[in-house]
């Protein structure tokens, strides 16, 4: 069965720092990986999809990176901002559905 | 080309009374996904299906839930004589074509059990 754990669990950082958000998969077979940012009581938003035959994706200054070989992806947020504060989630599919992490908790300090 | 659509966005029962959940896909898309986000958990796969067939049902409670797809219109996620614990959030995502694609969410909506 699929475990996604990402570390870590809660992050406080002040405002334009740069930081980098960890998620393992105990089965590295997987097909594609998403991030997405939850704000409370809100839904999911996309931030970067990484395809299977890709490593690596890039948007604005959100950077996400996968190695499959390891089930390990990172995603780097560069000059963190007050509205960067939010949950951020993993997932990764392989066959129906995709396996969510519990997610890391974002606060950027004015 | 509008999003995922779920409604309600907010729903509040009664225990021992049904709750139905309804999600619309996005144009084009024939697969459909629930996830269901209990307090302070992760997103939980549920049920998978395509129109009119239950592909997967793996992260379905065996009792009380039941979820549909029909020919035509929205899918549907019922909940039977709901219980305090089926308070939760539960999303929806759709795709294009097979499980491999990346899938888009819903909105979500919020289940309340008084």
């Amino acid at each position: 069965k699929q475990e996604v754990t990402q570390i870590p669990a809660a992050l406080s950082v002040p405002e334009g720092e740069n930081l980098v958000l960890n998620c393992s998969f105990t089965d590295s077979a997987i097909y594609n990986l998403q991030w997405f940012r939850q704000d409370p009581g809100k839904g999911l938003t996309s931030l970067l999809l990484i395809q299977s035959s890709q490593r690596e994706q890039t948007s604005g200054r959100l950077n996400a990176s996968l190695d499959k070989s390891s089930g390990r992806s990172t995603l780097y947020i560069a000059a963190s901002q007050p509205g960067d504060s939010a949950t951020y989630l993993c997932a990764g599919n392989t066959g129906n559905q995709f396996y969510f992490g519990t997610g890391t908790s974002l606060t950027v300090i004015p | 080309n509008a999003g995922v659509m779920q409604n309600p966005r907010h729903l509040v029962r009664r225990r021992g009374q049904e709750a139905r959940l309804r999600c619309s896909p996005m144009k084009g898309h024939s697969h459909v996904y629930w996830y269901r986000q209990l307090p302070e958990e992760g997103l939980k796969f549920m049920v998978y299906l395509q129109k009119e067939n239950i592909i997967d049902e793996s992260g379905m409670p065996k009792e009380r839930f039941s979820a549909e797809f029909p020919k035509e219109g929205p899918s549907i996620l019922r909940i039977q004589q709901v219980v305090r614990g089926d308070s939760a959030a539960y999303f929806c995502a759709s795709s294009p074509t097979s499980s491999a694609d990346t899938q888009y969410f819903g909105p979500g909506t919020r289940l309340t059990v008084l």
